[in-house]
């Protein structure tokens, strides 16, 4: 049994610019959650996929988008990044809502 | 609105000491309330979630529904349990919302 991976760990990115993020969930697990993580806050929700369907959003703008694949791995998908952008992404993969378990993160920086 | 509040940032003890994170919500309807635990150099991971009523590395939290809170605390601190703790609520549209996190160290 595999742990959640992300990747990239780091990216830098200029403004206005678009990024990929990519999350590996772990085996049997069909829901994807993510997260942005600015520095000294606590994570805060983006949105969350389960089998392929996006099933709750937090308050971003329609710039952060995503999909979740067949194989419930998914991306993260963020346009015309903006400086404020810069953060810590998390993915979580659960079974159907239960306990979620953590990548380690993809620090992206816009610059 | 839904929200989580921690009120410590920073809170430091000494081993062998009583220990209380608090933690404070906001919601309109049935929460379910979790605690995690960041170790240094290491991933988020759940302790433990307030439906389950268990005690785990003996940190215990009991939801207030009156006070609105969920209080994590543990009798005897050790050591190892100095690490990044974050309260989270879950809401019916599946979101989780945690709170901004309260960094214990534990002293010898």
């Amino acid at each position: 049994e595999t742990g959640v991976t992300q990747s990239p760990t780091h990216l830098i990115k200029t403004r206005g610019q678009q990024v990929t993020l990519r999350c590996s969930s772990q085996s049997g697990h069909n829901t994807v959650s993510w997260y942005q993580q600015a520095l000294g806050q606590g994570p805060q929700f983006i949105f969350q996929y389960y089998r392929e369907e996006e099933n709750g959003r937090g308050n971003f703008p329609p710039r952060f988008s995503g999909l979740q694949f067949p194989n419930y791995s998914s991306e993260l998908n963020v346009n015309a990044l903006e400086l404020d952008d810069s953060a810590l992404y998390l993915c979580a993969s659960s079974l159907s809502g239960r306990e979620a378990f953590f990548g380690q993160g993809t620090r992206l920086t816009v610059v | 609105a839904q929200r989580v509040t921690q009120p410590e940032k920073l809170l430091s003890v000494f081993k062998g000491a009583p220990v209380e994170l608090k933690c404070n919500y906001s919601y309109s309807g049935s929460p379910e309330l979790f605690w995690y635990v960041q170790y240094s150099r290491q991933r988020l991971q759940l302790l433990l979630r307030h439906i389950s009523r268990e005690s785990i590395k003996g940190f215990t939290a009991d939801l207030n529904k009156g006070e609105t809170s969920f209080h994590l605390k543990k009798p005897f601190a050790q050591e190892e349990d100095s690490a990044m703790y974050y309260c989270a609520l879950s809401g019916s549209n599946n979101d989780m919302r945690f709170g901004a996190g309260t960094r214990l160290t534990v002293k010898p």
